[in-house]
């Protein structure tokens, strides 16, 4: 089964400082990996996905994310922060022996400080 | 309007009440998720359905129920609702597509408090 690893919860960064969050994947099989974003009191909306096409994927907001096979990660990054950048950004996993269904990291919260 | 709408959007309900909640879409998927949110836990699959007569249950199933009454509308029930109940749960939606590529497309969510 697949899985996925965000290392810390939590993330603060300064507005216009480099922003950096940590995605981890187990996987037996070349893998789909997603980055969601979760604004306070709404659903989760698609920043970005990796589908085995290029291995550095540009998501919207500025957002990018690089596949990188040998370290089996997909971090996300964005060069300068902004105050709407505060978020909840989740990392998610497509399994092919179960249907294909998402497996969720636990999550990574960003605060920015103006 | 949104695609996705959730009703209701929050909750409050006692130890053993039946509550049902509603999902609809107007974006034409045919697939259908419902997963809940618990704080350091990420979201986790409740049930999913790939069309109307296809209904699977996902890792948490236990203690809830779905039922897919159209293309458009997937309902959660819980049966007797207990504390650990208490959680964010959203529905979604995706298209077919190539397998494992389909985008997901989340309601507002329903926060749910049982007693």
């Amino acid at each position: 089964a697949q899985s996925v690893t965000q290392l810390g919860s939590h993330v603060s960064v300064s507005e216009g400082a480099l922003v950096l969050l940590r995605c981890n994947y187990s996987s037996s099989v070349p893998p789909y990996l997603f980055w969601y974003v979760q604004y306070p009191n709404q659903g989760l909306q698609l920043l970005l996905k990796y589908t085995s096409a290029a291995t550095l994927v540009k998501g919207i907001n500025g957002f990018e994310a690089e596949f990188k096979k040998s370290e089996t990660s997909f971090h996300l990054t964005k060069p300068s922060a902004h105050m709407r950048d505060a978020a909840e950004y989740f990392c998610a996993v497509s399994d092919p022996s179960n249907d294909y269904k998402l497996s969720f990291g636990a999550g990574t919260t960003v605060t920015v400080r103006a | 309007d949104a695609d996705v709408t959730q009703t209701p959007r929050n909750r409050i309900t006692k130890t053993g009440k039946r509550i049902m909640l509603e999902c609809s879409q107007t974006k034409g998927h045919d697939r259908m998720y419902w997963y809940r949110q618990d704080p350091g836990l990420g979201l986790r699959l409740i049930y999913y359905s790939f069309d109307v007569k296809d209904i699977n249950k996902g890792e948490i199933s236990d203690g809830y129920s779905v039922s897919r009454q159209a293309q458009a509308k997937f309902s959660l029930s819980l049966e007797s609702a207990i504390p650990n109940q208490t959680a964010l749960y959203f529905c979604a939606t995706s298209d077919r597509g190539l397998a494992g590529t389909d985008t997901q497309y989340f309601g507002p969510g329903t926060r749910l408090t049982v007693l």
